[in-house]
């Protein structure tokens, strides 16, 4: 069974700083993995995808991602943070039984 | 293009009653799945749709049920409601709802049962 890892409960940043998260699968087959965010009382905007091809992978809001087969890890990364990405992130990975297996979220929180 | 709509947005409830939720995908797409989410639990996987047919149901008691209509539109049900039901529901729509077909969420119903 597929299944995903986001070690990271909570995140704090600094506004301008780097950001970095992680998210490490279990899947047997080709993975599709997601990258989510959520703002408070909102359902889920899709940041980034990878299907396959090229591994690292751009997606809205300047943030990219990176998918390492060999660590089974897609780590989600944004140079710059602004306040505004003070957010829940999700990294999920798509199945073939029609469904996507969710990790337990990165709660990220932007100091000024 | 409208996006994935759910109605009601909130809902209060008491023990034991039921209710029941809607999501109208996004124009064209033909799958439809339900998510539960709980501060708890995370995000878990309801059931999916796809052409009226349920093709896979998550880890849930049989009080949650759902369907899909000819025009993609969907709902689901709970009955017997538990304190425990409480959460946000969130439903997602895909073209097909394969692993590769991306998912596009609705706001999601608060449900909360007191």
């Amino acid at each position: 069974a597929q299944s995903v890892t986001q070690p990271d409960i909570h995140i704090t940043v600094s506004e301008g700083a780097s950001l970095e998260l992680r998210c490490n699968y279990s899947y047997g087959a080709t993975p599709y993995l997601f990258w989510y965010v959520q703002s408070p009382g909102q359902g889920l905007q899709l940041l980034l995808k990878y299907f396959s091809g090229d591994t690292l992978v751009q997606g809205i809001k300047g943030f990219e991602a990176e998918f390492k087969r060999s660590q089974s890890s897609f780590n989600l990364r944004k140079p710059s943070v602004h306040w505004s990405d003070a957010a829940e992130y999700f990294c999920a990975v798509g199945s073939n039984d029609y469904k996507l297996s969710f990790g337990a979220g990165t709660t990220v929180t932007v100091r000024a | 293009k409208a996006g994935v709509t759910q109605t009601p947005r909130y809902l209060i409830k008491t023990r034991g009653q039921q209710v029941t939720l809607s999501c109208s995908p996004i124009s064209g797409h033909r799958s439809v799945s339900w998510y539960q989410q709980t501060p708890g639990q995370g995000l878990q996987f309801l059931f999916e749709y796809f052409s009226e047919t349920q093709r896979n149901k998550g880890n849930f008691p049989g009080r949650f049920s759902g369907r899909q209509f000819s025009n993609s539109r969907s709902e689901m049900n709970v009955s017997t409601l538990e304190l425990g039901d409480s959460a946000l529901y969130l439903c997602a729509s895909s073209l097909a709802g394969f692993s590769y077909n991306e998912q596009f969420f609705g706001p999601g119903t608060r449900l909360t049962v007191l």
